[in-house]
């Protein structure tokens, strides 16, 4: 299967301190990303749509000010994570798709603890 | 707003067993079902997708089957191991297909060998 690589696999940082992750794919070119985060015993909640070259599409509740989203190339997309707090701390996760409806294929994961 | 339900929340069997993992969904037009399986920390592994018009799929000793006019969809596991052991997802694609995935919040199976 395709590969996704996505990094850090775990972040600790002071609040108010900013945050990248990054996900690539890493034998494909992924057209759209997704991101994805997972607070403690709740299910993974879809955050934002990435297309490349266009801005990304937030779900209803998540800050794109605070969640911002690049995805300036077919295999990277970026997660920032602007001035962090406690709240915040949860597992990032993104996928990465050769097209929108084609099978999404996830990275490993970010562990983000925001002190 | 499409919500996904999985049922139990914990399992814990003998190895050996065969077991059935639940999954319910309450829009119907959905664009594709998917079963994953995520281990402690880790990210996801796909197990089995199942697209709208499929009713089950199969890969070695899992079995997924998908009953979209009643929302339900299984996991079948025969022969549980100790190495199944793990937290499985199911998701569903939106109708239109270019959607992100809903999840359930899993259910955590432990294999007692």
């Amino acid at each position: 299967g395709a590969v996704v690589s996505q990094h850090p696999s775990r972040v600790i940082c002071k609040s108010g301190t900013s945050v990248k992750i990054e996900c690539r794919s890493l034998d494909f070119q992924a057209t759209t990303m997704f991101w994805y985060r997972q607070f403690p015993k709740k299910s993974l909640m879809l955050m934002a749509t990435s297309n490349e070259g266009s801005k990304a599409t937030y779900e209803q509740g998540v800050e794109k000010d605070k969640f911002l989203i690049n995805h300036a190339s077919l295999t990277l997309s970026t997660l920032t994570v602007t001035s962090a707090h406690p709240e915040d701390s949860s597992f990032y996760i993104c996928s990465a798709t050769r097209s929108a409806k084609n099978i999404q294929y996830f990275g490993a994961g970010t562990r983000l603890s925001v002190l | 707003k499409q919500e996904v339900t999985q049922i139990p929340a914990a399992l814990s069997v003998p190895e050996g067993e065969n077991l059935v993992l639940n999954c319910s969904f309450t829009d119907s037009a959905i664009y594709n079902l998917q079963w994953f399986r995520q281990d402690p920390g880790k990210g996801l592994t796909s197990l089995l997708l199942i697209q709208s018009s499929q009713r089950e799929q199969t890969s070695g000793r899992l079995n997924a089957s998908l009953d979209k006019s009643s929302g339900r969809s299984t996991l079948y596991i025969a022969a549980s191991q100790p190495g199944d052991s793990a937290t499985y997802l199911c998701a569903v694609k939106g109708g239109g297909g270019a959607d992100g995935l809903t999840f359930g919040k899993g259910t955590h199976l432990i294999i007692q060998p």
